[in-house]
């Protein structure tokens, strides 16, 4: 059974910070890595993915994965007010099946 | 448009009564999952179609019933709800080996009383 965790729970960072997200899974044989983000009364929205090891950069945000370690990451550069959500990071099987971690609740301060 | 529509957006129901919660989209993608969301907690997977294949949750198997039959409409059904069943229901659909993105749907709020 997948287990997927996240941490830290919920984190406050000023305006520019630059924020990382971290995210453990316990099946080795996952192969699909995401961070999706919802803001409050929204549907959570993907943001990026990753399929191998390595890193992944869009505009301020890059995911790195290390599957050896079971553990990615989203950072996020120059932390905007509108960054403020929760962060879900999910992982993926070759059966479609995608669990999703119980979220990292974000606050970045103006 | 990548726009996937549940209804009702609001659900009130007895305890013992059947709830039936809808979802559709029209992006033609080939899999269509539920999803149970409670306060603080993670989204839990109660089951998903591939095509015309359910999986369905061991520890949720005979409490949520679903059904799809067309590629655009899921529909999540309980049979006798309980107090425990209070919580958002959200719908997604992707495109497996496409991205693996999941399109949410913006959830109906069930209350059981």
């Amino acid at each position: 059974q997948q287990k997927v965790q996240q941490s830290p729970e919920s984190l406050i960072v000023p305006e520019g910070a630059m924020t990382s997200l971290n995210c453990t899974f316990s099946d080795s044989a996952s192969q699909y890595f995401a961070w999706y983000r919802q803001h409050s009364g929204k549907a959570p929205k993907a943001l990026m993915s990753i399929f191998s090891n390595g890193e992944k950069e869009e505009g301020r945000f890059t995911i790195h994965l290390n599957k050896a370690s079971l553990h990615f990451s989203l950072h996020i550069r120059d932390s905007q007010p509108s960054d403020s959500a929760l962060y879900l990071c999910a992982v993926g099987s070759n059966t479609n099946k995608v669990v999703f971690g119980t979220g990292t609740r974000l606050q970045v301060l103006p | 448009d990548t726009t996937v529509k549940q209804n009702p957006r609001y659900k009130l129901a007895r305890v013992g009564k059947p709830v039936n919660l809808i979802c559709s989209q029209t992006m033609n993608h080939d899999t269509m999952y539920w999803y149970q969301k409670k306060p603080n907690q993670a989204p839990k997977l109660l089951l998903f179609y591939y095509d015309k294949i359910l999986n369905r949750e061991a520890d949720t198997f005979e409490k949520f019933q679903s059904s799809r039959p067309n590629n655009s409409f899921c529909s999540l059904y309980i049979g006798s709800a309980g107090l425990e069943y209070s919580a958002m229901y959200l719908c997604a659909s992707s495109s497996w080996g496409s991205q693996n993105t999941l399109y949410f749907g913006a959830g109906t709020r069930l209350s059981v009383l």
